[in-house]
């Protein structure tokens, strides 16, 4: 039973440089979250996905895009990385009910240069 | 909206030794409560929640956590940590209607021999 997975688990790029991040679950979830981790700041939500076909913005969805083409597949983009997106990316899922808890992936480490 | 504040960003202990971490939310409606537990360069693992019920929960691994609706706080407590007990500790809080979760800035508790 993997869970969530991420892919890659690292990667360098150059300012400009454009990459996307796979996260995939197999637990049928019908939410799924991206989240970025910086020192201090704890976890900021970037895009979610309430459903196949569905994204939505969170707190920090500059400079991100996401699509959701699948149910089990959540993508995020940067079309041109900056060295302010130098973080830890957190793929997350759960249920669609409310009180259901985050089931998160390994993360991807990303550093911009 | 929710959102939490965890009071305390480090927390050195001695094995052995109890260990709280507080965290407090603000909200205006009845709520979800959640803790996460982060091992280096892991994803983050949910260590308890709180849905309704008895304000007292329990881990596995002898966590517990204790909801206050008065003082809007759900403090993490163990009676005597372990070296494995060292990791970064999240707070997050959701509402009934909530898609997402909100995250504390995290708490990072050393624990030495």
């Amino acid at each position: 039973n993997a869970g969530v997975t991420q892919t890659p688990k690292f990667r360098v790029l150059k300012t400009g440089q454009s990459m996307t991040l796979l996260c995939a679950q197999d637990m049928n979830h019908e939410y799924m979250y991206w989240y970025r981790q910086d020192p201090g700041m704890g976890l900021r939500l970037i895009h979610y996905s309430v459903g196949e076909g569905t994204t939505a913005k969170g707190e920090v969805p500059d400079g991100y895009n996401v699509s959701r083409l699948k149910k089990q597949n959540f993508l995020l983009g940067l079309e041109s990385a900056a060295p302010s997106q130098t973080s830890v990316y957190f793929c997350a899922s759960r249920t669609a009910s409310y009180n259901s808890p985050l089931h998160f992936g390994n993360g991807t480490r990303l550093t911009v240069t | 909206a929710q959102s939490v504040t965890q009071l305390d960003s480090q927390v050195p202990v001695f094995e052995e030794a109890p260990v709280e971490l507080r965290c407090n939310y603000s909200s205006s409606v009845s709520v979800y409560l959640f803790w996460y537990v982060q091992y280096p360069n892991q994803g983050l693992q949910l260590l308890l929640k709180y849905l309704s019920g008895s304000t007292l929960v329990e881990s596995i691994n002898g966590f517990e956590a204790e909801f206050n609706k008065s003082q809007t706080s759900f403090h993490l407590r163990k009676p005597s940590v372990h070296i494995s007990d060292t990791a970064e500790y999240f707070c997050a809080v959701s509402g009934p209607n909530d898609y997402k979760l909100s995250f504390g800035a995290g708490t990072t508790v050393t624990v030495r021999a």
